[in-house]
């Protein structure tokens, strides 16, 4: 039963547009969402948060988007770059992000120059 | 440097062998928490310390493996009689009570 889910495997984007990725969660305890970077051989990487008490949270390119009443929730890169290749997860937890982590299977981007 | 450090980065093991990794925490950070990952999914929780307490197990985490934080400094996760399912990337992170978890690079586990 997957709480977390990431319905793209894969995203191909060139390089200065927008790229979108998806989320969806199934569990209304979750009140807290990270994004995760993950390049190949290496640990992932925090990349944002948001707490449910926001539906909005920019970081430089990086915005993630909440909408409590879809369970949904998205991160928006702008503009996109060749380095931001990499396979994004997104991840749940109840409480302040300090509870184990439920990830989703993650979608690979892929910026094309 | 200062991040999550984890060892060995590779593993290869026969079927049946026991094997240990050791993670290393960030400093001040008092939560540490071992994931699994396996290809094509997301990392998958198995247990958590806070400090040298643990906290909570996944039904993912048989009989075979066993954690241990000593200390509530650096913890290592041991894999008895080893199992080619048990072939993974084994994830360490560490938080504080307030931050996010930052992850190690990984142990990569592969029993032949």
């Amino acid at each position: 039963d997957q709480q977390v889910k990431q319905n793209s495997p894969s995203l191909s984007v060139q390089e200065g547009r927008i790229s979108i990725l998806n989320c969806d969660y199934t569990n209304s305890m979750f009140d807290y969402f990270l994004w995760y970077k993950k390049y190949p051989a290496e640990g992932p990487t925090f990349l944002i948060s948001i707490s449910s008490i926001k539906d909005k949270n920019e970081d430089g390119r990086f915005t993630v988007f909440l909408n409590k009443s879809a369970k949904h929730l998205s991160l928006h890169i702008v503009p996109s770059q060749p380095g931001d290749s990499a396979v994004y997860f997104c991840a749940a937890s109840r409480g302040t992000g300090n509870t184990p982590l439920v990830f989703g299977k993650g979608t690979r981007l892929s910026v094309i120059a | 440097d200062t991040g999550v450090s984890q060892n060995p980065r590779h593993k290869i093991t026969k079927r049946g062998q026991n094997v240990t990794f050791r993670c290393d925490p960030i400093s001040e950070h008092n939560r540490l928490y071992w994931y699994r990952q396996t290809l094509g999914q997301g990392p998958e929780f198995l247990t958590y310390f806070q400090n040298e307490a643990q906290l909570e197990k996944s039904r993912l985490l048989s009989d075979r493996f066993s954690a241990e934080r000593p200390k509530g400094s650096f913890s290592t996760l041991e894999i008895q009689r080893t199992e080619q399912g048990d072939s993974a990337m084994y994830l360490c992170a560490s938080s504080r009570r307030d931050t996010e978890a930052f992850f190690g690079q990984g142990t990569r586990l592969t029993v032949v």
